[in-house]
């Protein structure tokens, strides 16, 4: 079992419409949890993190964490063909600086 | 606010030889991690400094280090490469090393062995 799994997709949604993004983890001293965004050829651009059961919202991005189910998810809003890109899942423990991704899922908005 | 920096961005090297590879914080980040990307392994953890000293290490040969100087910039160094070195070497840092703490990514170095 991988530590950090997510669909690797492609995922494609219209424009407009609301993305979601899933991503389960398996070490459950998991405290810390971010989203990355990369886009092909560059390196991966910090979106969302969420550290506490919940959800967090900036702007069209929203991260929701459930530790009991190991479970951290981010919805894009209004997509935009912009947001087309690969999104990195990553976790860390408390106190340790290692990000351990998952293998990253495709989104592509479609005009 | 400057971003992280890295050079080079692009190299070329040969099987046996070494590399090195250079890392400028984002001023004020103390924790600097280094990172490997393929398109087999995905994003692989390397390692970590903060405050000079290596404080985490991944699943990675001998070959592979690094070091941090006291202004924070660090390097990781390759010894002895193999085709299987080629990749993207990714550096993030972040403010605090607490795990905590968001890390930030420069642009990357790509690292071609042939």
């Amino acid at each position: 079992q991988k530590e950090v799994e997510q669909n690797s997709g492609p995922l494609s949604v219209p424009e407009g419409a609301i993305a979601s993004l899933n991503c389960t983890y398996s070490d459950r001293g998991s405290q810390s949890f971010f989203w990355y965004r990369q886009y092909s050829g560059k390196s991966p651009e910090l979106i969302m993190s969420i550290y506490s059961n919940g959800d967090k919202e900036d702007g069209r991005f929203t991260a929701q964490l459930n530790k009991a189910s190991q479970y951290v998810s981010l919805l894009i809003r209004d997509s935009q063909p912009s947001d087309s890109a690969t999104y990195l899942c990553a976790v860390t423990n408390f106190g340790n600086e290692k990000l351990t991704f998952g293998t990253g899922t495709r989104l592509t908005i479609i005009p | 606010k400057a971003g992280v920096t890295q050079t080079p961005r692009y190299l070329i090297k040969t099987r046996g030889q070494q590399v090195t590879l250079s890392c400028s914080p984002i001023s004020g980040h103390r924790s600097v991690s280094w990172y490997q990307q393929t398109p087999g392994q995905g994003l692989q953890f390397l390692f970590e400094y903060f405050s000079e000293t290596q404080r985490n290490k991944g699943n990675f040969p001998g070959r592979f280090s690094g070091r941090q100087f006291s202004n924070s910039r660090s390097e990781m160094n390759v010894s002895t490469l193999e085709l299987g070195d080629s990749a993207l070497y990714l550096c993030a840092s972040s403010l605090v090393g607490t795990g905590r703490s968001e890390q930030y990514f420069g642009p990357g170095t790509r690292l071609t062995v042939t």
